[in-house]
């Protein structure tokens, strides 16, 4: 059964710190792998989608690795802001017919002003 | 562009009643899942769809049903709902080649 793990489930870092988000997953065939964040009572927002061809994502202040060997992806957040404070979830899809996401259980970030 | 849309946002059943959540996407995707949210936990996938008229179960299928007749719709409906089935509910969609999910905002059901 595929599953996919996240380190630390809680972080808390003063302002204007860099950070980094583990997230690992048993079953190196995947089709991709994607970071989404989720704020208090609401739903998801797709924050970098890796395909299973690449080795990294960027998008302002993240950058998603992809390391299938070694079954690991790590989200970068540079000069965190409170802002940034909320639920990270990793999810990757395999590469089946179905096309669903297995989710890991978040990292909750709090950064303090 | 409304993307997905869930229907209700909210809702507080009794034990043993029924009820439908409903998806809608504007986006002409074929596939649809539906998963469920706990406490400290991620989303587990309840029930899929890979085209109207299909359906298939995922992870924690037990105590839901689903139903695709619109390419744009899929239902989730729960015959007798139970205090275990409170959570909050994601629909999600995506093309068979396009990698990138999309998500509703989720409703939030209360089984007392």
């Amino acid at each position: 059964k595929q599953e996919v793990t996240q380190i630390p489930a809680a972080l808390s870092v003063p302002e204007g710190e860099n950070l980094v988000l583990n997230c690992s997953f048993t079953d190196s065939a995947i089709y991709n792998l994607q970071w989404f964040r989720q704020d208090p009572g609401k739903g998801l927002t797709s924050l970098l989608l890796i395909q299973s061809s690449q080795r990294e994502q960027t998008s302002g202040r993240l950058n998603a690795s992809l390391d299938k060997s070694s079954g690991r992806s790590t989200l970068y957040i540079a000069a965190s802001q409170p802002g940034d404070s909320a639920t990270y979830l990793c999810a990757d899809m395999r590469d089946t017919g179905r096309r669903a996401l297995t989710f890991g259980s978040g990292t909750r970030l709090q950064v303090q002003p | 562009n409304a993307g997905v849309t869930q229907t209700p946002k909210f809702r507080v059943l009794k034990t043993g009643q029924s009820m439908t959540l409903l998806c809608a996407q504007d986006m002409n995707h074929e596939y649809m899942y539906w998963y469920r949210q706990d406490p400290g936990m991620g989303l587990r996938l309840i029930h899929y769809s890979v085209g109207e008229g299909t359906t298939a179960k995922g992870e924690v299928p037990d105590g839901y049903n689903v139903s695709r007749l619109k390419k744009q719709n899929f239902l989730l409906g729960l015959e007798s709902a139970a205090p275990s089935q409170t959570s909050v509910y994601f629909c999600a969609s995506n093309r068979p080649l396009d990698t990138e999910a999309f998500f509703g905002q989720g409703t939030r059901l209360t089984v007392v």
